[in-house]
Formats: C-alpha cells, structure tokens, sequence
C-alpha cells in the first residue's frame, strides 16, 4: 500500500496554541517522512523530516513525533502563530529518500488572534 | 542554498496552443527532477520522473505525449504541455533532489496554466 493518510482535513487553532497533524501508512519500506508547508499560490517548502532511528524531532517550534510500531506519524507545532495559517502535507519515501514521495492530502490549518 | 525555480510563473494561453515550463536548480545540480499537479485545495500529484540524459518516467494515467519532458542539463528540466485545452489548467510544480543532503526534494515556486 502506498498510501499516506492525513488528518484532519482542517484545522483552527487559536494563537499561542498547539496545532496538531497526524499521519498514517502502510507500507513498513518508507524510512523517510518529511513534512511540508505550502503557502496559497506557492510550492511547497520542506519544514521538518524525520528517519525511523528516531521516535521525535524538535526544530524550533515544530516538533515531530513518529510511532513505528503504530505507522503513524505527527506534526506539533507549538506557540502557533497567524503566519503559521497555511497547508501542510506530509510525505514518505522509500529506500533512504531519493525517490518518488507519497503525500498526504494536506491540513489547512488557520490560527486566529 | 538548494533553491529551485520555475518559469514563468503563470501563463494564459489559448486551447490548441503549446506551452513550456521550465525548472531550474540554481545552486545545485540534480539528475532527478519530478514534475507534479495540483489542483486547487488538493495534494500533490506526481506526473512524472525527470532524470538527466534520459527518458522521463510516467505516472500511469500521464499522457507522454501530451506531457514532454525533457531533462538536458543537470540544472534543467522542461515540461510543455502540448495542443493545451482546458482541461489541463493547473498548478504545475517541479521538484528537485539535493543529493548531497540525504536526497530531500526541493520544491519550486510553481506555475499557474490557465487555458482558455
């Protein structure tokens, strides 16, 4: 199965909170999983990724928390921020990256004041 | 570093029409670029594997004739888009990969089509 299943499809979240993503697959030879953030009218830009090695990644105030045994994987970012407000994918590669990436299908996440 | 970008940005041209886009990486080489499409409010979908010095790999579904692709430099790739209708209004973006840092794709900026 190649599929990567994104939760939940939208998001709100009020300044200063923690906004929450997760993601689900399947197939146990993905061993990369980034995450992206994509602006309206822009190309996506790589936030954060982590490698199975690991079960959480903290850059700044996006941290990600990977559960292999479970498949799943999530995306926190803390002291959300109105400038936060965009869409994020996350992704799996296979065989150490460097080939074609499964995205999610996206979280548009708004932060209000 | 590891910047992509596309040309041009957004084009309008007329059903019936060829239109190129260009992808460039500008302070890196890359031997594998892919081409995605997006439509609006949806993920990204994967049209093809561009690979420097050889033929483009489809995604089933992709028309190759309809979807030119061409990788003849390690800094560029160019996808027309041949005799365009409607239909094929989109957001096309490319990506690149860094292999010298743990093969992440890099994403360029994206070009809007619209075909009347």
């Amino acid at each position: 199965q190649q599929q990567v299943k994104q939760s939940p499809q939208s998001l709100i979240v009020q300044k200063g909170g923690i906004s929450i993503i997760n993601c689900a697959y399947e197939n146990t030879a993905f061993d990369y999983f980034p995450w992206y953030q994509q602006f309206p009218g822009k190309g996506p830009a790589l936030l954060i990724a982590i490698r199975p090695d690991v079960s959480e990644k903290k850059e700044g105030r996006f941290t990600i928390s990977f559960n292999k045994s479970a498949k799943q994987f999530s995306l926190h970012i803390m002291d959300s921020q109105p400038g936060d407000s965009a869409t994020y994918f996350c992704a799996a590669d296979g065989t150490g990256g460097g080939n074609k990436l499964t995205f999610g299908t996206g979280t548009q996440l708004k932060v209000e004041l | 570093g590891a910047v992509v970008s596309q040309h041009p940005s957004r084009v309008i041209c007329k059903s019936g029409t060829s239109v190129k886009i260009e992808c460039r990486s500008l302070d890196f080489q890359a031997t594998t670029m892919f081409w995605y499409r997006q439509f609006p409010k949806k993920s990204l979908m994967l049209m093809a594997t561009s690979n420097e010095g050889s033929k483009a790999t489809y995604e089933q579904g992709v028309e190759k004739d309809k979807f030119l692709i061409n990788h003849a430099s390690l800094t560029l790739s160019t996808l027309t888009v041949t005799s365009a209708h409607p239909e094929d209004s989109s957001f096309y973006i490319c990506s690149a990969i860094l292999t010298s840092s743990y093969n992440e794709q890099f994403f360029g900026p994206g070009t809007r089509l619209t075909v009347l």
